[in-house]
């Protein structure tokens, strides 16, 4: 059992539509990290949201962390065949970052 | 442009070979951690350091993988004897200090691929 679910896993889509990933627990989080992995590299961090509902926005992806400090979700807007790659949520618990599985985007121009 | 190194990139090995993995950190980052990632169980945390000092290393085989940081320009992960089970992407992060626990900023390094036949 994860103790971070993402979903979807997969999501295939065209360039210019917009997609929602999201990123849920039963667990409460001291802060939540998004980070975006591509093939053969390590996973870059993206953005770190703290405060429960907060929202970060960076270029075309807002990110928002729930009111209750459980979920995340990650929003792109007009996807670019550049935002292809794997999106990572990960959260801080008892001094460890914990991952969720991950969701694999592939845009296609 | 500062960066996590990881030598080797690939590693190929029979099984009950030796393996090690190196690390060098962002200069100045006091915070190394050593990653598994596979298809099946996602990234997972093996073990990290601060200050050269071993902090956690609960999610890892005790009986065949062991870290160490010799300075803190190097950090290493060895498997000994390796098993086919230990294929996966290995990767190392560093951190600036962030109070307790885990910084909130992790620069990953490229990862090494390993395969143990």
């Amino acid at each position: 059992t994860q103790l971070l679910e993402q979903s979807p896993q997969f999501l295939s889509i065209q360039e210019g539509e917009n997609l929602t990933v999201y990123c849920n627990s039963s667990s409460v989080f001291s802060s939540l990290q998004w980070y975006r992995q591509e093939p053969g590299e390590g996973p870059v961090l993206l953005v770190t949201v703290v405060t429960g509902g907060e929202v970060k926005k960076l270029k075309r992806l807002t990110f928002q962390f729930g009111d209750a400090r459980k979920d995340s979700s990650l929003h792109i807007t007009a996807a670019q065949p550049g935002d292809t790659g794997l999106y990572l949520c990960a959260g801080v618990q008892g001094g460890k970052l914990i991952f969720g599985q991950g969701t694999e985007l592939s845009v296609k121009p | 442009d500062a960066r996590v190194t990881q030598t080797p990139r690939d590693k190929v090995t029979e099984m009950g070979q030796e393996v090690t993995m190196r690390c060098q950190p962002i200069l100045g980052h006091n915070t190394v951690f050593w990653y598994r990632q596979t298809m099946k169980q996602g990234l997972e945390l093996l073990a990290y350091f601060r200050n050269r000092a071993p902090l956690d290393d609960s999610g890892m085989p005790k009986d065949r993988f062991s870290a160490e940081m010799p300075d803190a320009t190097l950090a290493t992960l060895k498997i000994q004897p390796s098993e086919p089970r230990d294929s996966a992407v290995y990767f190392c992060a560093s951190a600036p200090s962030g109070g307790q626990g885990v910084s909130y900023e992790q620069y990953f390094g490229p990862g090494t691929r390993l395969t143990v036949t």
